[in-house]
């Protein structure tokens, strides 16, 4: 159990920007939000994290909500090369276990 | 080295043989981890080791699944009497000690059992 919901699919246009959603109602005081994104035939890649900041990074942005229910995962200005499966993730930090993936949003940046 | 190697890059076996899978951590991080992802499907946590404490299996589908991590670096995943639906792309990740925030994955080894 993810403890996530992201949509399965979405699009998004060359040189737009992708805002990628995710809802984690349940989540804990402790627990941070990380993003992980696959390209294909490729191992995940970390992209970022928060616990309730939001976050930059070169890759990407991150804005939590104040009631940390939910998440956007921002890519300022996306390229064909973003296209990849994107994963939400809560998860302790330093809590010794293994993140768990989900089934992540397939995103597809079009021409 | 550079990044998370795992060799072989392809396995094709026959269903009822041992596979051994090696990872190849970055030097210097403590935690390791191996995934498994079939055709479609997302990420399944098969087994994390952390420095010299017991490793969490949790994630072994069976007993025909076990895994080693020799002084602290270098891991074999072993399946034994393999099966069709062992088939899938194996990952390996490492990250630096309990702070895990950041996983560094391999490119992983396609299993294929025919």
């Amino acid at each position: 159990d993810a403890k996530t919901t992201q949509p399965t699919s979405m699009d998004c246009a060359e040189g737009r920007a992708a805002n990628l959603p995710c809802n984690h109602s349940t989540i804990s005081g402790n627990e941070y939000v990380y993003w992980y994104r696959q390209i294909h035939s490729q191992g995940p890649q970390y992209i970022i994290h928060g616990l309730k900041n939001n976050e930059t990074n070169e890759m990407a942005s991150l804005i939590i909500t104040e009631d940390r229910k939910s998440s956007t995962l921002i890519l300022p200005h996306a390229t064909l090369r973003d296209t990849a499966v994107y994963y939400c993730i809560v998860r302790v930090s330093d809590s010794g276990y293994a993140l768990n993936f989900g089934k992540g949003t397939s995103l597809l940046v079009t021409p | 080295g550079a990044g998370v190697s795992q060799s072989p890059s392809n396995k094709v076996t026959e269903k009822g043989k041992d596979v051994e899978l090696r990872c190849d951590p970055i030097s210097g991080h403590t935690a390791l981890y191996w995934y498994r992802q079939s055709l479609g499907q997302g990420l399944e946590f098969l087994i994390y080791f952390q420095g010299n404490s017991a490793p969490d299996k949790s994630g072994l589908p069976s007993d025909r699944f076990s895994a080693e991590r020799t002084g602290g670096s270098v891991s074999t995943l072993t399946i034994q009497r393999t099966q069709q639906e062992d088939s899938a792309v194996y990952l390996c990740a490492s990250s630096q000690g309990a702070t895990n925030e950041k996983l560094f994955f391999g490119s992983g080894t396609q299993l294929s059992v025919l």
